[in-house]
């Protein structure tokens, strides 16, 4: 059974420019949440979807916008980049009715030069 | 709003010693209580969780209890590995709420 899986791995962009970032959640799941976790801190929670639809929003900015497609598979959107949009960002995808039980993927690592 | 304090870091070890690091916690409602370790280089792995007051979650030798009346979930492990050396992240998901709320992370390092 394959766990949460993320692309790309790595991803260097310049200011200005828009980013997607992509998500597949476990088998079996149905809710998608998205994470940026800045170097030396903690995850802050972006966004969570379910059943296609933005469920919760965190602190972040219009820039960041998401999409969930019909197979529960997900995408990060940030437009206009900042130097401090640098982080690893995660997803983490949730079971049915089970919300708060949050698996990860491995990450994607986006350095905004 | 909700919080997660954590024991700052790092935290340095030999194999075989006793590992604790504490964490407390600020919630509007009935908190859900997680420990993530992250590995370097990888994403985070649920460690082990309590959903309800006095619940005690463990997993590979690792133990914390929900403790309501101080709110905290201290991780414990009686003897550590080298192995065990990652950073460590208490977490919190309020009653009425979708999201995970993060401490800032303790690293630990154990030496052979």
């Amino acid at each position: 059974d394959a766990g949460v899986t993320q692309s790309p791995t790595h991803l260097i962009k310049t200011r200005g420019q828009q980013v997607t970032l992509r998500c597949s959640p476990k088998s079996g799941h149905d809710t998608v949440s998205w994470y940026q976790q800045a170097l030396g801190q903690g995850p802050q929670f972006i966004f969570q979807y379910y059943e296609e639809e933005e469920r919760q929003r965190g602190n972040f900015p219009d820039r960041f916008s998401g999409h969930q497609f019909p197979n529960y598979s997900s995408e990060l959107n940030v437009n206009a980049l900042l130097l401090g949009d640098s982080a690893l960002y995660l997803c983490a995808s949730s079971p049915r009715g089970a919300y708060n039980e949050q698996f990860f993927g491995p990450g994607t690592r986006l350095t905004v030069l | 709003g909700d919080s997660v304090t954590q024991m700052e870091g790092p935290v340095t070890l030999s194999e075989e010693a006793f590992l604790t690091i504490n964490c407390t916690y600020t919630a509007t409602g009935y908190p859900s209580l997680f420990w993530y370790v992250q590995y370097p280089g990888e994403g985070l792995q649920l460690l082990l969780k309590a959903t309800k007051a006095d619940d005690k979650g463990s997993n590979k030798g690792f133990e914390a209890t929900y403790r309501k009346e101080t709110t905290s979930f201290h991780l414990e492990k009686g003897s550590v590995q080298v192995s065990d050396s990652a950073v460590y992240f208490c977490a919190l998901s309020d009653s009425d709420d979708y999201k995970l709320s993060f401490g800032a992370g303790t690293t630990v390092t154990v030496r052979a």
